[in-house]
């Protein structure tokens, strides 16, 4: 089974300036989740999707991230215009919908380390 | 408001040896699901063990197993025979089916020596 993928998979760029992320998901998980992990800090979760839906999106700073997932598959996440304070690692999970085996487990991507300057 | 607390930033064990991480949460709610969860250096985060809160039996994966007191609201990590390549963060983490959110711990990073 093919696990979450996203990319890429590092990305340096300057202060003011936009990045988006995308994460693909395991085939058939309903549910997808964005992840900002600052260094020596466990993940916060941004936003939930189930399929194409939001979930939750309450700690998204909406001013500046937005995030899709369209056709309830791949998703991007956006960052416009980047700050200083945004780099961290973007973590991209997701999990099975109503499954009775680990239905709430959450299988992770390898990241994406964004740099800003 | 629900917390998770890891109040053991770091650790160390020598290889072979046994070693407990600690975690705690906070959480009104008597139904949830508490997860250890491990981050190797290369940053892919992979489940450790997970226990369901309605079962008083701990769950045991291999050479990892927990100790869940629901009443202390405790649920540490102890691994056997330490290897190397357990050397990793080991987040703690639990959700509420009611909201599908996760709440994860600070952390504890742990060095296996050889």
């Amino acid at each position: 089974e093919a696990g979450v993928a996203q990319s890429p998979r590092y990305k340096i760029i300057e202060k003011r300036q936009s990045v988006a992320f995308w994460c693909n998901p395991i085939s058939g998980h309903a549910t997808l989740y964005w992840y900002q992990q600052i260094l020596g800090q466990g993940p916060k979760l941004l936003i939930q999707f189930q399929n194409n839906g939001v979930v939750d999106d309450s700690q998204l700073p909406k001013d500046r991230f937005s995030a899709e997932r369209l056709k309830g598959v791949d998703s991007t996440l956006k960052i416009q215009p980047a700050k200083l304070e945004d780099s961290a690692v973007y973590l991209c999970a997701s999990s099975l919908e109503g499954a009775f085996q680990g239905p709430y487990e959450q299988y992770f991507g390898p990241g994406t380390r964004l740099t800003v300057t | 408001a629900q917390t998770v607390t890891q109040s053991q930033p770091e650790m160390s064990v020598q290889e072979a040896e046994t070693v407990t991480l600690s975690c705690t949460y906070d959480t009104s709610e008597n139904n949830y699901y508490l997860f250890w969860y491990k981050q190797p250096p290369s940053r892919q985060m992979i489940l450790v063990i997970r226990q369901e809160a309605y079962k008083q039996q701990n769950a045991t994966e291999n050479r990892f197993s927990v100790n869940f007191q629901k009443a202390a609201k405790s649920f540490s990590l102890k691994i056997s025979d330490s290897q190397l390549g357990d050397t990793a963060m080991y987040f703690c983490a639990f959700i509420l089916p009611t909201g599908n959110q996760f709440y994860f711990g600070t952390g504890t990073s742990l060095t296996v020596i050889p």
